[in-house]
């Protein structure tokens, strides 16, 4: 069936350093969603990519769905406190339910 | 408020008994689903359902079942047959169709002792 990897599984850095995670299916997809877990909390929402090579920002968060449309990525510049969380990329194929990757769990060192 | 509740948040349960999970959502969505998290395995698919009186299985519906006999409501039952209940439970609703936001319950933490 279908899967959805993502890379890294954790990733820590320094305050104001830049931070990306990959994520990667084995089939062609028609959309690929992002969504945020803080600690203790539910995923939320983040964004959705459709277009082959779309690229999306939210303020400091650059989204980047692949021409194949089999890759995204998700690239945070200079990290806050407020970005901790685990980031979890879902794929998905006509009216299946969303694959999710197992995430990247990121924390920031202040 | 609209959303979804899930209830209860935290629950223990001896080894060997059933136990249900519920999930209410009033966001007049058609299709609901149940994820199981665990700790550096991200969401695994449980059950899902994308019309009343209908649900398929996800892929680890193995020790689990389900009913969807009204729109709004989708509960979980984690049977005794489940060899590995103890987990965090989300539960999920979106419109049908490609491309709809998924949101999520705030889960539930099952503990079984």
């Amino acid at each position: 069936g279908q899967q959805v990897m993502q890379i890294p599984q954790y990733q820590h850095v320094q305050e104001g350093e830049d931070f990306t995670t990959y994520c990667n299916s084995s089939t062609t997809l028609s959309n690929i969603q992002w969504y945020k877990q803080r600690p203790g909390g539910h995923p939320v929402f983040l964004i959705q990519l459709v277009k082959s090579g779309e690229v999306k920002k939210q303020k400091r968060l650059t989204f980047q769905f692949g021409e194949a449309k089999k890759n995204s990525s998700l690239h945070i510049t200079a990290t806050q406190t407020t970005d901790v969380g685990t980031y979890f990329c879902a794929g998905q194929r006509g009216n299946t339910p969303l694959v999710f990757g197992k995430g990247t769990r990121l924390s920031v060192i202040a | 408020d609209g959303g979804i509740t899930q209830s209860p948040k935290y629950l223990f349960r001896k080894e060997g008994q059933n136990v249900t999970l519920s999930c209410e959502q009033n966001l007049n969505h058609d299709a609901m689903y149940w994820y199981r998290q665990d700790p550096g395995q991200g969401l695994r698919l449980i059950y899902y359902s994308q019309i009343v009186n209908d649900f398929q299985k996800g892929d680890i519906a193995e020790g689990y079942s389900v009913s969807r006999e009204k729109k709004e409501s989708f509960p979980l039952t984690v049977t005794s047959a489940q060899k590995n209940p103890t987990a965090f439970y989300l539960c999920a609703s979106t419109q049908r169709g490609s491309g709809n936001t998924i949101y999520f319950g705030e889960g539930s933490w099952l503990t079984v002792v």
